[in-house]
């Protein structure tokens, strides 16, 4: 079947940390791969996508590469700021199908 | 402004008593959705929609229903709310089918609580 497995949060970093959040799949055939973002209290925006292998995803300093070989969608950031305090989903959905599949969220909390 | 409304954004009820939420987007998106947020269940897909009269099943789609008459609209109803239909629900939409990689957008959610 079709899954999202992303790593547990909570996360807290300080202002200007390096940012990772992992995010695995599993997919019966080729998968469009996302980031959403939810601020609090808001619905979700899409943060980036990639749509093939090697793609790379970015928006608003984050980034994120589709890794075939490992079944991975990793989001990245260099240097995190307060704003950036947010509930992040990874999300797929395959060529050949209608629905979208979301990992549970990992909700960041960025300190001054 | 492009948008997804969802009303109401708030609500409480009673186990039994048939609600319906509300969603309309402005966009003239073909492809509606209704998800639910739950604590460490992440977004469940409810039902999705590809155009008016086309509807099928997402993951958990068990006490739902849904209608899409209009292009517009893509309101979900609870004919018998129980308890484990309380959530965070968002209503979604974005052009084509989501196959063609285009980006959803999201209401701002509906907090129901069944009592």
């Amino acid at each position: 079947g079709n899954s999202v497995t992303q790593m547990e949060g909570p996360v807290t970093l300080s202002e200007e940390a390096f940012l990772t959040i992992n995010c695995t799949y599993t997919a019966t055939g080729y998968p469009s791969l996302f980031w959403y973002v939810q601020y609090p209290g808001e619905g979700l925006q899409l943060l980036l996508k990639a749509t093939k292998a090697d793609d790379k995803g970015s928006n608003k300093g984050f980034e994120a590469t589709y890794r075939k070989e490992t079944t991975s969608f990793h989001l990245e950031k260099g240097s995190v700021q307060v704003s950036d305090s947010a509930v992040y989903f990874c999300a797929l959905i395959v060529r050949t199908g209608n629905q979208f599949y979301f990992g549970t969220g990992t909700s960041l909390t960025v300190i001054p | 402004e492009a948008q997804v409304t969802q009303n109401p954004r708030y609500l409480i009820t009673v186990t039994g008593k048939k609600l319906t939420v509300t969603c309309s987007q402005n966009m003239n998106h073909e492809y509606m959705s209704w998800y639910r947020q739950d604590p460490g269940l992440g977004l469940r897909q409810i039902y999705y929609s590809m155009n008016v009269e086309v509807t099928d099943k997402g993951d958990v789609p068990e006490g739902y229903k849904v209608s899409r008459k209009e292009k517009r609209n893509f309101p979900l109803i609870l004919e018998s709310p129980s308890p484990n239909q309380t959530s965070l629900y968002f209503c979604a939409s974005s052009s084509q089918s989501p196959s063609s990689y285009n980006e959803q957008f999201f209401g701002p959610g509906t907090r129901l609580t069944v009592l």
